[in-house]
């Protein structure tokens, strides 16, 4: 069992380059969702997905795209890079988005923008 | 909306003493509250959680919280910390409907 699986682990940009981090889960949980990590601030939510079709904006949305074709995938588009997007991003699902559903987390992408 | 606030950045504890990181929260009705730990590189993982009932609960890896709703306040404890337990802790709320919000975070680091 994979649970939440992100893609890639590292990665470098320079600015106004574009890129995909992908999400996928193998727990059938109809909520994703996408926090950034950045020291002090702990986790801030920029989307989520209460299903396939459905996204809508978190904390922090600007810079950032979503969509969710399938029920496993939540792919997280930037679509011109900028150095304030340098952070740690997790990928997040869980059951439901009601706040009682603990979240399961895949291990991260180190994104840096120079 | 919730919001969530852990006063200590940064604690360090000898391993062998006991420890208690804090969490504060701000939320209109009884929330949800829980717990993560993050090992380096890792992502996070669930400690604990309390949704009703008990007012303490039990985690793995020898950790309990502690809700007190007069004081708003969802501490998490251990009585003897072990050099695996260096990581960093989040606490977390969780509304109805409105997802969950996270502390910024307290870095736990253990001496010999």
């Amino acid at each position: 069992n994979a649970g939440v699986t992100q893609t890639p682990k590292f990665q470098v940009l320079k600015t106004g380059q574009s890129m995909t981090l992908q999400c996928a889960q193998d727990m059938n949980h109809e909520y994703m969702s996408w926090y950034r990590q950045d020291p002090g601030m702990g986790l801030r939510l920029i989307h989520y997905s209460v299903g396939a079709g459905i996204t809508d904006q978190g904390e922090v949305p600007n810079g950032y795209n979503v969509s969710r074709s399938t029920t496993e995938d939540f792919p997280l588009r930037l679509l011109s890079a900028a150095p304030s997007q340098t952070s740690v991003y997790f990928c997040a699902s869980s059951y439901s988005k009601q706040g009682s559903s603990p979240l399961h987390f895949g291990n991260g992408t180190r994104l840096t923008v120079t | 909306a919730q919001s969530v606030t852990q006063p200590d950045i940064h604690i360090t504890v000898s391993e062998g003493a006991s420890l208690e990181l804090r969490c504060n929260y701000s939320y209109g009705a009884t929330p949800y509250l829980f717990w993560y730990v993050q090992s380096p590189g890792q992502g996070l993982q669930l400690l604990l959680k309390y949704f009703s009932g008990d007012t303490l609960v039990q985690g793995i890896k020898g950790f309990e919280a502690e809700f007190k709703r007069s004081q708003s306040s969802f501490n998490l404890r251990k009585p003897s910390v072990h050099w695996s337990d260096a990581a960093e802790y989040f606490c977390a709320v969780g509304a109805v409907f409105d997802g969950m919000r996270f502390g910024a975070g307290t870095r736990l680091t253990v001496k010999p």
